[in-house]
Formats: structure tokens, sequence, C-alpha cells
């Protein structure tokens, strides 16, 4: 069974700090790993994605990905209120289908 | 990203009767369409997923005679909601795949049988 694991939270962090956001998986062959913002009430929409070990930029996101310890991380620089969300981490799996994690609130006080 | 398209974003229907959700990629082809559904404040669950013109595959536990999905071509596809019940209401949300392995969604659908 395929599992990605991330911590509920809520994940509590002042304007303008950095957001850590963490994932672990189970299955040493995936290849592919996604992170995605959902607003409540709203679909998931996709941030970053990522397939090679090391780090990859875009904007104030910042994806880092480390195959041999299975964990990809999501960074947020510079939090705002309005990146207040639950942040999704996906793997592929079997056929392209995406397994999810439970999903890890952020809160970006102000 | 992708643009995808969802109808309609929101329905009551009285326990019993059908619905259809339309989804269509307005500017990418779809190859792959996997269809979710999102109980409240819980994860996506995947249903099912389909190739243009074959049939849809179902993840375990969801009834394919009640939860029917035509793909047709590869810019629309189709999931219906037969003889809905009260523990159907949900968001269902689709989400095209092209030949890469990014997945986009659509705005999804809120359901509400009563």
């Amino acid at each position: 069974q395929k599992e990605v694991e991330q911590n509920s939270g809520p994940l509590s962090v002042p304007e303008g700090a950095i957001a850590s956001l963490n994932c672990t998986y189970s299955d040493r062959g995936s290849q592919s790993f996604f992170w995605y913002r959902q607003y409540s009430g709203k679909s998931p929409e996709l941030i970053m994605f990522i397939y090679s070990n090391g780090d990859k930029e875009d904007g104030r996101f910042t994806a880092q990905l480390n195959k041999a310890s299975q964990y990809v991380s999501l960074l947020i620089r510079d939090s705002q209120p309005s990146d207040s969300a639950t942040y999704l981490c996906a793997v592929n799996g079997y056929g392209n289908k995406l397994v999810f994690g439970a999903g890890t609130i952020l809160r970006v006080k102000s | 990203g992708a643009v995808v398209s969802q109808h309609p974003s929101w329905v009551i229907c009285k326990s019993g009767t059908s619905v259809k959700i339309e989804c269509r990629s307005l500017d990418f082809q779809a190859t792959t369409m996997f269809w979710y559904r999102q109980f409240p404040k819980q994860s996506l669950m995947l249903m099912a997923t389909s190739n243009e013109g074959s049939k849809a595959t179902y993840e375990q536990g969801v009834e394919k005679d009640k939860f029917l999905i035509n793909h047709a071509s590869l810019t629309l596809s189709t999931l219906t909601v037969t003889s809905a019940h009260p523990e159907d209401s949900s968001f269902y949300i689709c989400s095209p795949s092209g030949t890469d392995y990014e997945q986009y969604f659509g705005p999804g659908t809120r359901l509400t049988v009563t």
C-alpha cells in the first residue's frame, strides 16, 4: 500500500516568515512529486512539481526532494495571509495515478 | 496551468434521482481523466480513471454501476451519479492529465442529495 504522510497541522507562522511543509512517502519507486494548495471549498491548485533530487525554486516557493530519505518538502518564503490554505503532497503511482497525503493546514498570521 | 471547467459547480437533487457532471479540458487534450471525491475535512479520494475511448477503471469500493463515467473525447468527460443517496453528497473533482505526469483539477462540483 503506497502511502504519503503529512503532518495535519495546523502550522502557524507569522507574516513574512518561512513556512516549511514536510511530506514522506513509502514507495521508493516514485518518480514524480507534487505540491497542491487547496483553499476551503475549492479544488486543489498545482503549485510545484519536482522530479529530481535537490531543490527547485519558483518565486516564493521552493520544493526539496530527497529520494534516499523518501522526503519531499515545500518552503514558502515571505509567507502572506493569502497563503493560508491546506497544502497537499502527492506522489505518482501506477498508471499516472496520484497518491495524496491528508494535507497540512497552514495559517499565516498578520 | 491548464484550464479545466466543470458543470454544474453545485447541484442539489432529491434522493433516487441521477445527476450528470461534465468536465472539460479547454486548452489541452486529456488522454486520461481522473475523478476524485472529497468529503469535508478529508483528502481527495480517487474514484476512477478513464482513458479516452475506453471504459473507466474504478478504485476498490467504488460502484461502477452507480458512478457512470464517459470519456468520449479528449476534451470532455462526464460522471453520472445514478440513484443518488444522501451519503453520495460530496465534492466531486475531475482531473485531466495529458502526456506528462502533471495533473490539473477542475473547480469541482458540490453535490447535495436531500
